[in-house]
Order: C-alpha cells, then sequence, then structure tokens
C-alpha cells in the first residue's frame, strides 16, 4: 500500500536553531515529492519538489533532500524564526494510473519559541 | 477561479443536523482531494476524484459521510447526522493529475 511517513509528529525548538523534518515513503513507482508549509488557520502552500534525478534543493533557509533508493526525505530549517511555526507535510506523486494520484503525510508540527 | 475556494468558511450545527460543504477547484483542474483536520492532528485522507469519478474513497469514516462532483469542477462533501466528533477543518484540494496540489482555506465545521 502507498504511504508517507512523516516524524517527528510535533517539534518545539528555540529561535535562530535548526531541525531536520524526516519523511519516508512506500509509494511506487515514484514522479515526485513535495514538500508544504501550512501556517495556522491557511491552506498548505507548495515550499519545493523534488524529482527522482534530484538530491538536493534548498528556498531560502529550507533545504530538501531526497533519496530515492531508499525512499526518503528530508526537509532542513536553518536559523529558525517564530514564522517557522506551522505545519510541514510532505506530499508523494506516484506515477501508477489506479488509485490515489498524490499521497499525502499527516505532518509535522513545528513550534519556534522565542 | 484565481484558487481553490471552499465555502463556507465556517459552519457551526447542531448534533444530528445534515451539512454540505463546498468546493470550487482552479479551472481545468482533474484531480480533487478532500481532507480533515482535527483539533492538534494531521490531515487525514477522505475521498480523491479524478474527474467525476471517486477511484479511492476509502478515507470517508462512514456511511454518515459523501462526495459527489459534478461537471469535473464543484464537489460536495456531505455529512449527515453530525457528531461532535465530526468537528473539524476540512481542506480540499485540487491538481492538475500529479502535479502541484493547491488548497483552499478549509471549512470549520464545529458540531455542537
Amino acid at each position: 500500500k502507498n504511504q508517507v511517513e512523516q516524524s517527528p509528529q510535533s517539534l518545539i525548538i528555540l529561535e535562530g536553531k535548526n531541525c531536520t523534518l524526516q519523511c519516508n515513503y512506500t509509494v511506487s513507482p515514484f514522479s515526485n515529492l513535495r514538500w508544504y508549509k501550512q501556517d495556522t488557520g491557511r491552506g498548505p502552500v507548495s515550499l519545493t519538489i523534488m524529482t527522482f534525478s534530484e538530491n538536493t534543493k534548498s528556498n531560502g533557509r529550507y533545504t530538501a533532500t531526497l533519496d530515492a533508493d531508499t525512499k526518503q526525505s528530508s526537509l532542513h530549517i536553518t536559523a529558525s524564526q517564530l514564522s517557522d511555526s506551522a505545519s510541514y507535510i510532505c506530499v508523494v506523486s506516484g506515477l501508477s494510473q489506479a488509485g490515489t494520484a498524490l499521497i499525502f503525510g499527516k505532518g509535522t508540527t513545528l513550534s519556534v519559541s522565542s | 477561479g484565481a484558487g481553490v475556494s471552499q465555502s463556507p468558511s465556517n459552519k457551526v450545527t447542531e448534533k444530528g443536523k445534515d451539512v454540505e460543504l463546498r468546493c470550487d477547484p482552479i479551472s481545468g483542474h482533474t484531480a480533487l482531494y478532500w481532507y480533515r483536520q482535527s483539533l492538534g492532528q494531521g490531515l487525514e485522507f477522505l475521498i480523491y476524484f479524478q474527474g467525476n469519478s471517486a477511484p479511492d474513497k476509502s478515507g470517508l469514516p462512514s456511511d454518515r459521510f459523501s462526495a459527489e462532483r459534478t461537471g469535473g469542477s464543484v464537489s460536495t462533501l456531505t455529512i449527515q447526522r453530525t457528531q461532535q466528533e465530526d468537528s473539524a477543518v476540512y481542506l480540499c484540494a485540487s491538481s492538475l493529475n500529479r502535479a502541484e496540489a493547491f488548497f483552499g482555506q478549509g471549512t470549520r465545521l464545529t458540531v455542537v
């Protein structure tokens, strides 16, 4: 069964610290993987997309990595800010014609405190 | 439209009443997803539409929940005989096949 598992479920860090969020998936065959950020009270918004051939991609203080062999991705946040407090959702797209096209993880809730 | 639109944005209903939640996807998007988020919980998949058909509705929690999509566009999620545990934010997303999913702002449902 195609699944996306995220860890940790929640995380609290101090402002200025770094953190890494994990996403493991079993979706096969694989097309791409996206990380979304969901601010409180708003819908999720895409941060970055990773395709099969990409190992790392940065978007400002956010760096996503992908290991297609082990089916793992991480989102690293550098020098965290209070505005980084949000839920981060990993979404994997498969190539199979059957079933759900996009598989969503349950998300990691990040709280950045001063 | 410019984005995914959901209505109403907030809904308070009495236990036992039926509610309808509406999602207007981005024009031309073939895929449409319904999710819900209970307080402090992650995203819970409900149902996926490709066009007007629902190849995956495995996430609907009970037969009180149903959804339809007409004309490959607007979708309605109906909850019959609402219960307090149905209180959550219901999110709709649309995408063009397996490209980026765009989310609406959600409908906050409170069952009292």
